[in-house]
């Protein structure tokens, strides 16, 4: 069974310049995260959808980050304008809708805002 | 609020020594208690997991036992490996309204010298 699958791995920006990253969930799974992992700390969930509406994004910066799910399969999440302090890992992370819930992590997208 | 606090790290132990990695949380409700691992260059990777107090969790010959009463699950491993050196992180679910929110502790990095 393919994972989580997350592009690109790798991303280096400017302030003020604008970034999106991918996620595709493990098939089958209604349930997406993404999370945000700054160097030296855990992960913080941004937001969670359930399939394509949004169950929790009490932790999302939304003046300056925004995500979707179309269609209830992919997800997009984008930062405009970015800060120096977005730097960080950005987790994406998916489950299934019933028991036991196991979230299962993608490999990441690393971020450097200069 | 809910929170995990994990032992500080980093920790570095020898091939074959006894590892204890101490996790203690804060929660309102009733969470799942969950240890997850993260090698290098790797996305998180579940663990082990509890569910209820007195549960035991074990994997790989790793163990934690959920205590209620301490507000605990630490982890445990009688013989560690050098390929055991990676970060662990000790984390809590709650379920609300739909939510199913991971709360994540700080993460502790271990090193295992041959």
């Amino acid at each position: 069974e393919a994972g989580v699958a997350q592009s690109p791995r790798y991303k280096i920006i400017e302030k003020r310049q604008s970034v999106a990253f991918w996620c595709n969930p493990i098939s089958g799974h209604a349930t997406l995260y993404w999370y945000q992992q700054i160097l030296g700390q855990g992960p913080k969930l941004l937001i969670q959808f359930q399939n394509n509406g949004v169950v929790d994004d009490s932790q999302l910066p939304k003046d300056r980050f925004s995500a979707e799910r179309l269609k209830g399969v992919d997800s997009t999440l984008k930062i405009q304008p970015a800060k120096l302090e977005d730097s960080a890992v950005y987790l994406c992370a998916s489950s299934s809708l019933g028991p036991p819930e196991t979230q299962y992590f993608g490999p990441g997208t690393r971020l450097l805002v200069l | 609020g809910d929170s995990v606090t994990q032992m500080e790290g980093p920790v570095t132990l020898s091939e074959e020594a006894f590892l204890t990695i101490n996790c203690t949380y804060t929660a309102t409700g009733y969470p799942s208690l969950f240890w997850y691992v993260q090698y290098p260059g790797e996305g998180l990777q579940l663990l082990l997991k509890a569910t209820k107090a007195d549960d035991k969790g074990s994997n790989k010959g790793f163990e934690a036992t959920y205590r209620k009463e301490t507000t605990s699950f630490h982890l445990e491993k009688g013989s560690v490996q050098v390929s055991d050196s990676a970060v662990y992180f000790c984390a809590l679910k709650l379920s609300h309204q739909g939510a199913q929110k991971l709360v994540f502790g700080q993460g502790t990095r271990l090193t295992i010298n041959p």
